[in-house]
């Protein structure tokens, strides 16, 4: 089945710098990824649409100058967030799926995030 | 509105017993594609079974069944057999429309537990 890879799985970092996120689909291709941001316990919450070769759509609520993401081809999108605070520690999950109505959703292996 | 909806926070099953998880959904689209995934605490989505609006019987994976009701909006997911390893939250989702752009709603999970 289709596999998609996200790097890196856990990163620390200090507040005010910047941390990327990488998802990579690895054997198809996704003009679409979706990027989530989950808290404890609580369901996936969609932040933001990345499209190949456009700008993301993002989420209400959510900050465009805070979350960058960057789809530059068909396999690889980039979730940055920029000047990290410790309320952005979060477990942050990338996802693509395929076209077609039974195309099911494939998840990266998610990646926490803990700003000190 | 919600999309998704799971009522259930938190189930407990005896081990080797059967359990049924709810999910209800709401939608206008006649096309519609309805999904399980299952989160242990490691974090990765695994997606476990799929249920299109079209179907005319409801979807079996091994131990998962999805039982479909599509008149009352429902789609609730039957594990059979209950092993340990089977705890872990639960998510229901559905993709509305074709395209690889439709993103997917997600309920607010289901916490289970399997009991020894």
């Amino acid at each position: 089945g289709a596999v998609v890879s996200q790097h890196p799985s856990r990163v620390i970092c200090k507040s005010g710098t910047s941390v990327k996120i990488e998802c990579r689909s690895l054997d198809f291709q996704a003009t679409t990824m979706f990027w989530y941001r989950q808290f404890p316990k609580q369901s996936l919450m969609l932040m933001a649409t990345s499209n190949e070769g456009s700008k993301a759509t993002y989420e209400q609520g959510v900050e465009k100058d805070k979350f960058l993401i960057n789809h530059a081809s068909l396999t690889l999108s980039t979730l940055t967030v920029t000047s990290a605070h410790p309320e952005d520690s979060s477990f942050y999950i990338c996802s693509a799926a395929g076209t077609g109505l039974y195309e099911k959703l494939f998840f990266g292996s998610g990646t926490q995030l803990s700003v000190l | 509105a919600q999309k998704i909806t799971q009522t259930q926070p938190g189930m407990f099953v005896q081990e080797k017993e059967a359990v049924t998880l709810d999910c209800t959904y709401d939608t206008s689209d006649p096309s519609y594609g309805l999904f399980w995934y299952k989160q242990p605490s490691s974090g990765e989505m695994i997606f476990l079974i799929y249920q299109g609006s079209y179907d005319q019987q409801n979807a079996t994976e091994g131990r998962y069944s999805l039982n479909f009701q599509k008149a009352r909006k429902s789609a609730n997911l039957v594990i059979s057999a209950s092993q340990l390893g089977d705890s872990a939250m639960y998510f229901c989702a559905m993709r509305e429309g074709l395209g690889a752009g439709n993103q997917f709603y997600f309920g607010t999970g289901t916490s289970l537990t399997v009991i020894p």
